[in-house]
């Protein structure tokens, strides 16, 4: 069974670019999750994604967007981006909405650094 | 007061050692515990996974729950270098996730 795959796995930026991530989940998985982690803050919660509507966000500014196709697919989208955008984003699939009562996976992650 | 609090280390022990990592929680809505494991450059794996106050044994893992003290730990028996990487726990109350910052270990051959 295919694990989550987020693309790309490095990024390099320049301050206020803007920039867009992809994360497939696992084959059934309807609840796509975005993590920013840092070395300071550890994981932070972006938003979560469900039947593509965004169900949960976290505390992030406008500038930080996501969406997700009718297979689940997720995109992650950054706009003008700040030097304190450098960081691992992680997504996460599970089956049910907000985990529910299963586990999540995580991707192998995307490194954004902004130079 | 963050929701899930873990200590962050690092942690550096003897190959063969016994590890003993820690997260108290303050929300007694969760219902889910989780621990993962992150190596350096990767994703986090899902270790270990329960719902309810006791211990869960997965070869040389064991994950302990304690509901009333609202504390979980990860055990690892004879520690290898292997094991070296950030384990972090995680918690649901079945809406979202929260996780802890993580315990950076590192296990000397």
């Amino acid at each position: 069974k295919a694990g989550v795959t987020q693309t790309p796995r490095y990024l390099i930026k320049t301050r206020g670019q803007q920039v867009t991530l992809s994360c497939s989940p696992i084959s059934g998985h309807r609840s796509v999750s975005w993590y920013q982690q840092t070395p300071g803050q550890g994981l932070q919660f972006l938003f979560e994604y469900f039947s593509e509507t965004q169900r949960n966000k976290g505390n992030f500014p406008g500038r930080f967007s996501g969406r997700q196709f009718s297979n689940s697919r997720s995109e992650m989208n950054v706009s003008t981006l700040e030097l304190g955008d450098s960081a691992l984003y992680l997504c996460a699939s599970s089956l049910g909405l907000g985990g529910g009562k299963t586990e999540a996976f995580f991707g192998q992650g995307t490194r954004l650094t902004v130079v | 007061q963050k929701e899930v609090e873990q200590d962050p280390g690092p942690l550096s022990v003897p190959e063969g050692a016994i590890v003993s990592l820690n997260c108290t929680y303050s929300n007694s809505a969760f219902q889910y515990f989780m621990w993962y494991r992150q190596y350096s450059r990767k994703g986090p794996e899902l270790l270990m996974y329960t719902y309810s106050s006791g211990n869960k044994e997965d070869g040389r893992f064991t994950a302990q729950v304690d509901k009333s003290s609202k504390y979980i730990s990860l055990f690892i028996r004879d520690s290898q270098p292997s094991d070296s990487a950030t384990y972090l726990c995680a918690m649901n109350t079945g809406n979202q996730f929260y996780f802890g910052t993580g315990t950076s270990l590192t296990v000397i051959p």
